[in-house]
């Protein structure tokens, strides 16, 4: 079983598309996080939520909206996509205190054409 | 602020051959961790090495850390062609996240 796991692999859409990335952990953790990587594989964090609450909200352009329904999941959906939102997206989750070990999702590559 | 730097940025080495990474860091820290990226994959943890830890080993890896040089270092041994990969160093300090470095591109060429 993929113990964190996210999908779409690849989303590939227009300018001005709303699309949502979905994310699931199977490790009962508490803690979950949407990283973006860029094309220089620089790994920014944007969110992070903790049992189901925003803890970490990174200066992340407000077209960018998490959602945690509950502690296993969190999804994100990207309304009036931009070019510069091109990346590859990863969720991750950890236990207890942030600064703990994560483990990541296979990863999202999002191209806006 | 962007906390590890992980130097070289890319590294070819032939197999059987170590491979040594190295990270800066900026603040204090709590951890550091490090992590491994193959091509199109997500990050997998290798090995956490805690402030008051000089040295740490998990099969062909070695971590070094010295506080005092606010730096560690990964050693891979003996090195295999399934060890191409990026490599991040990740801090960890207090109640806030983990940072990561730029990593670095480690190809083993068999």
């Amino acid at each position: 079983d993929t113990a964190v796991s996210q999908t779409p692999k690849y989303l590939v859409t227009q300018m001005g598309n709303d699309k949502s990335i979905k994310c699931e952990q199977n490790l009962g953790h508490d803690t979950m996080y949407w990283y973006k990587q860029d094309s220089k594989k620089f790994l920014k964090i944007m969110f992070s939520y903790n049992n189901k609450e925003l803890i970490i909200n990174e200066t992340v352009p407000n077209r960018f909206s998490p959602k945690s329904p509950d502690k296993a999941h969190l999804n994100l959906h990207i309304n009036s996509l931009e070019l510069g939102d091109s990346a590859v997206y990863f969720c991750a989750s950890s236990q207890g205190a942030l600064k703990n070990i994560q483990y990541f999702g296979a990863g999202t590559r999002l191209s806006v054409l | 602020s962007q906390q590890g730097e992980e130097d070289p940025q890319a590294l070819s080495i032939q197999e059987g051959e170590n491979a040594t990474m190295n990270c800066s860091y900026k603040t204090s820290i709590n951890n550091l961790q490090w992590y491994r990226q193959n091509s199109g994959r997500g990050l997998v943890h290798l090995i956490l090495i805690r402030s008051n830890e000089r040295e740490k080993h998990s099969g062909r890896l070695r971590v070094t850390l010295d506080t005092s040089k606010k730096s560690s270092s990964l050693l891979i041994t003996a090195s295999r062609a399934a060890d191409t990969a990026s490599y991040f160093c990740a801090t960890g300090s207090g109640n806030t996240p983990l940072v990561f470095g730029k990593g670095t591109r480690l190809s083993v060429i068999a």
